[in-house]
């Protein structure tokens, strides 16, 4: 059964720092790995998807990359501001669109 | 923009009482999700349709149903409700792809409390 983990839980970083989240998942056998940001009390946004082919992903100041055979993805944010406080999750995408989701990380950028 | 709108933000309703949250996607995607979300315990799917008619059972399906009449539409049923329903609801729609490749996109969530 697959299982995905993220750590750390929380994130607390000064504003304009670059940072990393970090998802590992059990099985290696996915369709994709997909990450999301979530806002308090709303539903999710999809972020980055990466195909199970593919190592990395961007979006403007977001890179995501993909090692299958490690288990791991990354979510990389680049120069953070205020407005990139929120929780993040990464899923695991198994047969027929089945999401396997973490916990998330719930990131706080500080002025 | 996809645009997936569930009925209700927040639901109060009593235990025993049969449950139906609704959600509505307007890009014509085929496939449509429930998810549970609950804290500890993450997100959870509850059921999957990826066709009108067509329902197939995820991981906690356990005094849930789901009806899919219309391709936009996708309801879930709590037949007869319990404190443990208690829960934040989230629908999803995606496009079906021959490689499965497809982002998912989610409605801000429903807020259900049963007393």
């Amino acid at each position: 059964k697959q299982e995905v983990t993220q750590i750390p839980a929380a994130l607390s970083v000064p504003e304009g720092e670059n940072l990393v989240l970090n998802c590992s998942f059990t099985d290696s056998a996915i369709y994709n790995l997909q990450w999301f940001r979530q806002d308090p009390g709303k539903g999710l946004t999809s972020l980055l998807l990466i195909q199970s082919s593919q190592r990395e992903q961007t979006s403007g100041r977001l890179n995501a990359s993909l090692d299958k055979s490690s288990g791991r993805s990354t979510l990389y944010i680049a120069a953070s501001q205020p407005g990139d406080s929120a929780t993040y999750l990464c899923a695991s995408q198994r047969g027929a669109q089945k999401l396997v989701f973490g916990q998330g990380t719930r990131l706080t950028i500080n002025p | 923009d996809v645009k997936v709108t569930q009925s209700s933000r927040y639901l109060v309703k009593r235990t025993g009482e049969k449950v139906f949250l609704e959600c509505v996607q307007d890009m014509d995607h085929e496939n449509m999700f429930w998810y549970r979300q609950d804290p500890g315990l993450g997100l959870r799917l509850i059921y999957f349709s990826y066709d009108v008619k067509m329902k197939e059972k995820g991981d906690i399906p356990e005094g849930y149903s789901v009806s899919r009449e219309k391709k936009e539409r996708f309801s879930l049923i709590l037949e007869s409700a319990s404190t443990n329903q208690t829960s934040m609801y989230l629908c999803a729609s995606s496009f079906l792809a021959l490689d499965s490749n497809q982002p998912q996109h989610f409605g801000d969530g429903t807020r259900l409390s049963i007393l």
